[in-house]
């Protein structure tokens, strides 16, 4: 099975402008994860995605946002970008719930001047 | 929210010499996974050990975990120049959101 896609892998926006971001789990996955890792806080949970419908937010702002589409290919957006959103941002899948093993892309790095 | 906390934060061992790792969280789960993550690339799953398990291997890792001290270890023997990663912890908790809390980290370098 081919593993978790993530495009694209990298992006410069600049600030207020805005992002999506997109991830294909991996075939036969109903859950989708997306995380942004930092240097400074780590890997922060910011929402998954189940049958099309978000299932668990983490603690971010309105401006994150995601959706999951029919075949479970999931897509991300920040608005206003901003400079701390400068992070790389993971996507992951699994069978289930998002507690189970997940398995994640290789991230989407993006640095916002 | 619970967290994994992993410690030491860093860690530099010659090749072949074994490296230990700890995590340890602060509220019940139901199971603890472990994670690596090569230089700014995505995670991948090592093993995952359940409540009522006390250790597990796979390959060169041992994985052991003590609710009592809610605590776990991660074991890799005979370490490798391929070892060198960051490797994580991470905890579902017991009545808890239905989602993985990731500790901070764990820096292995490991010197050929």
């Amino acid at each position: 099975k081919a593993g978790v896609t993530q495009t694209p892998r990298y992006l410069i926006k600049t600030r207020g402008q805005q992002v999506t971001l997109s991830c294909s789990p991996i075939s036969g996955h109903r859950s989708v994860s997306w995380y942004q890792q930092t240097p400074g806080q780590g890997l922060q949970f910011l929402f998954e995605y189940f049958s099309e419908t978000q299932r668990n937010k983490g603690n971010f702002p309105g401006r994150f946002s995601g959706r999951q589409f029919s075949n479970s290919r999931s897509e991300m957006n920040v608005s206003t970008l901003e400079l701390g959103d400068s992070a790389l941002y993971l996507c992951a899948s699994s069978q289930g719930q998002g507690r189970e093993t997940q398995y994640f892309g290789p991230g989407t790095r993006l640095l916002v001047l | 929210s619970q967290q994994g906390e992993e410690d030491p934060q860093a860690l530099s061992i010659q090749e072949g010499e074994n490296a230990t790792m700890n995590c340890s969280y602060k509220t019940s789960i139901n199971n603890l996974q472990w994670y690596r993550q090569n230089s700014g690339r995505g995670l991948v799953h090592l093993i995952l050990i359940r409540s009522n398990e006390r250790e597990k291997h796979s390959g060169r890792l041992r994985v052991t975990l003590d609710t009592s001290k809610k605590s776990s270890s991660l074991l890799i023997t005979a370490s490798r120049a391929a070892d060198t990663a960051s490797y994580f912890c991470a905890t579902d908790a017991v009545g808890g959101n239905n989602r993985l809390a990731f500790g901070k980290g764990n820096q292995v370098v490991v010197i050929p």
